[in-house]
């Protein structure tokens, strides 16, 4: 089975720290993806990677930056905390062709709390 | 706008009722739809999907969907609901294969003695 780990789950920081949020597969996937989850608004993306050293901005991608030097690896990056990112990410990948591409393999989530 | 509508926040139903979810879009093609479920504390899993053809799909859990193109919709159900399918459910799509995804506000499943 793929598996997603994020590093941590719970994570609590004061505004204005930079933070990072990290996250590997262990199956070779193309894909990689950071979405945050808000009650009411569903699952938002920030960030995603087609392959190593390459990003595209999702949705909501401003106060976020990411790295992925290495394909198994993707990280978030809060260059200065503020409380209005208060909340849950997921990462999530995918195979990256093929007709299972679309299909999401999630981590359990990451709960970060800005105070 | 283009958008993803999961018009119920919060559903409750008794253990061996049916169960409908639902979801709409509106988009100007056909996307690529998906349902996943999270259960408490865990990350999303997939539970269908729909890409084209039969318009009735079957996913994992007893579940299915039906697309309706004419209603712009992609609807969950199940026969008789487990105590165990208590989770929160999206529905999500994508514009085409290979896209990314775009998820609903999502609905939390309730299920009662």
């Amino acid at each position: 089975d793929v598996k997603v780990t994020q590093s941590s789950r719970y994570l609590v920081k004061r505004t204005g720290e930079k933070v990072f949020l990290e996250c590997v597969q262990d199956m070779d996937h193309e894909n990689m993806f950071w979405y945050r989850q808000d009650p009411g608004l569903g699952l938002r993306l920030i960030y995603f990677s087609y392959d190593v050293k390459m990003k595209e901005k999702g949705d909501i991608p401003e106060g976020y930056s990411v790295s992925r030097e290495k394909k198994e690896r993707f990280s978030l990056i809060l260059e200065s905390a503020s409380t209005n990112q208060t909340s849950m990410y997921l990462c999530a990948s995918s195979v990256g062709s093929g007709t299972d591409n679309e299909k999401l393999f999630f981590g359990s989530g990451t709960q970060l709390s800005v105070l | 706008a283009q958008s993803v509508t999961q018009p119920d926040i919060h559903i409750t139903v008794s253990e061996g009722a049916s169960l409908e979810l639902r979801c709409n879009y509106s988009y100007g093609a056909t996307p690529y739809l998906f349902w996943y479920v999270q259960s408490p504390g865990q990350g999303l899993q997939l539970l269908l999907k729909y890409f084209s053809g039969d318009t009735l799909v079957q996913g994992i859990k007893g579940f299915e969907a039906e697309f309706k193109r004419s209603q712009s919709s992609f609807n969950l159900r199940k026969p008789s609901v487990h105590w165990s399918d208590a989770a929160e459910y999206f529905c999500a799509v994508a514009l085409y294969q290979g896209g990314k995804l775009i998820f609903g506000q999502g609905t939390e499943l309730s299920v009662k003695p």
